[in-house]
């Protein structure tokens, strides 16, 4: 059963840094794209960034270009999210979520609350 | 950036009536790079449609999507208890990848 299990969400002080984590299993992690999509709550869902199998191709929405950056460890079956200099608008729920090539996100973690406030 | 827009913002039903969601794009996505995704309260989404006509695995035949190009549409056929939910549609042909805003089927 592919299970993803997300980690790492918490309240931090604007310009804070904070980093998630993604735990997968049930799946041949290192052959699969992985993705990081947020929602504001009560609101609709945006994709952040995706990273291909062996992580040397990364993609990200312009507004947390330069600030986040996603990561993986093959070795760990993980996925990461590194949040640096984080604004009140980063605030959401961050899921990670299985990105087959040519195929939407097909699995989904149960999401981590990432709230930026001082 | 792909815009799609769904229509309408809510739709209010009783269980067993048909419900029809409608989605719409800025630009052609032809019909193999959409997708429809169903969220209830306080869980992430799960995935029902891709290619915007074929089901997920383990998702019951009441569920069909149809469209192409510009317009696509989720048919619910008979809406079951367990069916009220926020309904996204999303295109995968082109980064980035981007949802609509959303269409939530409520109890009427």
């Amino acid at each position: 059963e592919v299970q993803l299990v997300d980690s790492g969400g918490g309240l931090v002080q604007p310009g804070g840094s904070l980093r998630l984590s993604c735990a997968a299993s049930g799946f041949t992690f290192n052959t699969y794209w992985m993705a990081w999509v947020r929602q504001v709550p009560g609101k609709g869902l945006e994709w952040v960034a995706n990273i291909n199998q062996d992580g040397s191709e990364k993609y990200y929405v312009d507004s947390v270009k330069g600030r986040l950056t996603i990561s993986r460890d093959n070795a760990k079956n993980s996925l990461y999210l590194q949040m640096n200099s984080l604004r009140v608008d980063d605030t959401a729920v961050y899921y990670c979520a299985r990105d087959p090539e040519r195929l939407p996100f097909d699995y989904w973690g149960q999401g981590t609350l990432v709230t930026v406030s001082s | 950036e792909i815009v799609l827009t769904q229509s309408p913002g809510t739709l209010s039903l009783s269980p067993g009536e048909r419900a029809t969601l409608s989605c719409r794009a800025s630009q052609s996505i032809s019909s193999r790079y959409l997708a429809w995704y169903q969220q209830k309260p306080g869980q992430a989404p799960r995935l029902l449609i891709y290619g915007a006509s074929s089901r997920a695995t383990g998702i019951p035949d009441r569920f069909s999507g149809s469209g192409s190009e510009t317009d696509f549409s989720l048919t619910i056929s008979r809406l079951e208890p367990e069916d009220f939910a926020v309904y996204y549609c999303q295109q995968y042909i082109r980064s980035p990848r981007t949802f609509g805003q959303g269409t939530k089927v409520e109890i009427k």
